[in-house]
Formats: C-alpha cells, structure tokens, sequence
C-alpha cells in the first residue's frame, strides 16, 4: 500500500513569508506527527493530530501550526519565516499511538 | 538531563561483525521504543520496534530492552556496507502521542 506522502518535497521562501506543507498518511491512519530535523537539534516534535483533533505540542512558537482534515490529511503552516526555520519537515503516520512511518519529508530552505 | 541520550559516533565496525547500539531514556512510564535508519538526506525508515522486557529478533536485527535499567539497545548481526547509516533511538512518552528522539549513532561499516 502507498506510504505517507509529502508535498511540496522542496521549498525556497524568503525570510517573512508563510509557507504551508501538506501530509497524506497510510490509508487507514488517523494519527499524523509532524517534525523538524535540522544538523543542530535533531528530530523535534511539533503536533501530533488524531482525528482532526491537535493531541499533543512540542515546544515550538505559535508561527507553527498545523491542521487535520476529515480524510486524515494534515497541513502544517510557518508564518512569518525565519532564517533558523529552515530544516527537513517530516510527516508521520501511525495507526493510533503505534508505530510510525515517515513521509520523504520537505526540505525548506529560508534565504 | 536529555530525555533519550544516544552515543553520537561515529561507530566503525567491520563487514560481517557485529554492531551494537545503545540508547538510554530518561522518562520511567515509556511504554514504546523504536529504531529508525536515516540514510544521507533520506528520511527515518523504521526497522525495530519493541514493547516489553526482553529481546526481539527480526532478521540480522536484534533490539533488546529492559525497563529496569531504562535501556534500549539494537544489535546488528553480519553488518553490511549498506547497513551505513544513521540509527535513530525514539521512545514513546507516555500519555503524550509523541515520539522522542535520541540525537542519533552514525554507523559505518567497512568492507
């Protein structure tokens, strides 16, 4: 069956604009996590989504927010963008709580 | 105090020796533990997942836990080239639908 899939997969905005990423999980997957992975941090937590429901938040300012439509799919929107946003953004989908598959994930790049 | 401590590497180990990789948790109630492998500008691929004490066995890949010393480690038998890679350590928070990552083991292998 088709894996969690992410669009854009590359993104290049400009420092103040917003940019928003889209995620569509395994079918059957209700809960959808997002995450930012940069060289310094690592892996980190932003939200976590289960039937369109926000569960959970990772320690990231209010420019980050996310979403879930009714069909599971979920986006995740940065407002106000900043040089340090730039990153992998990675989607995740899990049954409920179980095990998690990552999307490719998008690269944004903030200039 | 991190929440999930990884050695950082890197980890050099010779084709068809074993390789092992550890990671620590700091949170008690965790009820969930997984392995990822990145490779270069890939996202995590899950390849171990593990919910009780004891040891898991799927293929060249063996993950070990145990609760008591807050210990999750992943052994990887008759290593390979392609085994070359990042391994990330998540842990599921308990109650919190997020996953915690450690900052990841590079591995190399050597022919």
């Amino acid at each position: 069956k088709a894996g969690v899939t992410q669009t854009p997969r590359y993104l290049i905005k400009t420092r103040g604009q917003q940019v928003t990423l889209s995620c569509s999980p395994i079918s059957g997957h209700r809960s959808v996590s997002w995450y930012q992975q940069t060289p310094g941090q690592g892996l980190q937590f932003l939200f976590e989504y289960f039937s369109e429901t926000q569960r959970n938040k990772g320690n990231f300012p209010g420019r980050f927010s996310g979403r879930q439509f009714s069909n599971s799919r979920s986006e995740m929107n940065v407002s106000t963008l900043e040089l340090g946003d730039s990153a992998l953004y990675l989607c995740a989908s899990s049954f409920d709580n179980t095990e998690a598959f990552f999307g490719q994930g998008t690269r944004l790049t903030v200039v | 105090q991190k929440e999930v401590e990884q050695n950082s590497g890197p980890l050099s180990v010779p084709e068809g020796a074993i390789a092992s990789l550890n990671c620590t948790y700091s949170d008690r109630g965790s009820q969930s533990f997984f392995w990822y492998r990145q490779y270069s500008g890939k996202s995590p691929e899950l390849i171990m997942f593990i919910y009780s004490n004891g040891d898991k066995e799927d293929g060249r890949f063996t993950a070990q836990l145990n609760k008591a010393s807050q210990y999750v480690s992943l052994l990887i038998r008759d290593s390979q080239p392609s085994d070359s890679a990042t391994y990330l350590c998540a842990v599921n928070i308990q109650g919190a639908q997020k996953l915690v990552f450690g900052q990841g083991t590079r591995l190399t292998i050597n022919p």
